[in-house]
């Protein structure tokens, strides 16, 4: 089946820098990919809709110039986390739909946690 | 916009059934899903079932799915202590790509 794949599963970084997180649809091309948050103990959210060639799309109350998306090919998308700090410590899963009107397959997510 | 509604914390007996309930309010949705997340892991999915469906098996696991009144459940047969665990009900909407939307999360519980 298809597989997205997401990479580091984990990562800690120091307040202030920056930290590239990678989606990668591995059998099939991904036009679109999406970006959700997850808050402690709450549900995933939205964060950015990345488009193969163009600008992303972030849903409100997300700061497109700290959380720079990036979605350079069919098959690679990637979010960075820029200036990080604690209070950027979360859980980011990106999914992708194989095409329109179809399921869509998650990342296995990536812990961030900022010290 | 789309909204998914579950009950935060559900607790059972090992070796009883467990029904998990989810509401949604996007009238347009083609898949709804049941996600499965463990302490500090990812998301796992379970089983999804297409809009045009009422129900799907997959051996311990049954979806209910009611489309009129945008209800959705998922009941875990025999359930095991292995099954404590965060579920996440998510649906998809119509019309190219669509963003899925996930539900709060039901926190099962399992006793032995």
């Amino acid at each position: 089946g298809a597989v997205v794949s997401q990479h580091p599963s984990r990562v800690i970084c120091k307040s202030g820098t920056s930290v590239k997180i990678e989606c990668r649809s591995l059998d099939f091309q991904a036009t679109t990919m999406f970006w959700y948050r997850q808050f402690p103990k709450k549900s995933l959210m939205l964060m950015a809709t990345s488009n193969e060639g163009s600008k992303a799309t972030y849903e409100q109350g997300v700061e497109k110039d700290k959380f720079l998306i990036n979605h350079a090919s069919l098959t690679l998308s990637t979010l960075t986390v820029t200036s990080a700090h604690p209070e950027d410590s979360s859980f980011y899963i990106c999914s992708a739909p194989i095409g329109a009107n179809t399921e869509a397959f998650f990342g296995q997510g990536t812990r961030l946690t900022v010290v | 916009g789309e909204d998914v509604e579950q009950s935060l914390f559900l607790s059972v007996r090992e070796g009883d059934s467990s029904v998990i309930n989810c509401t949604y309010t996007d009238s347009s949705s083609t898949y709804l899903y049941w996600y499965k997340q463990e302490p500090g892991a990812g998301l796992q999915l379970l089983t999804y079932i297409f809009s045009n469906m009422d129900m799907k098996q997959d051996q311990r696991l049954t979806v209910l799915l009611n489309k009129k009144d945008k209800h959705l459940s998922l009941r875990i047969a025999d359930t095991q202590t292995g099954d404590s665990a965060i579920y996440f009900c998510a649906e998809k909407g119509s019309g190219g790509y669509q963003k899925v939307t996930f539900g709060t999360g039901t926190k099962l519980q399992v006793i032995p």
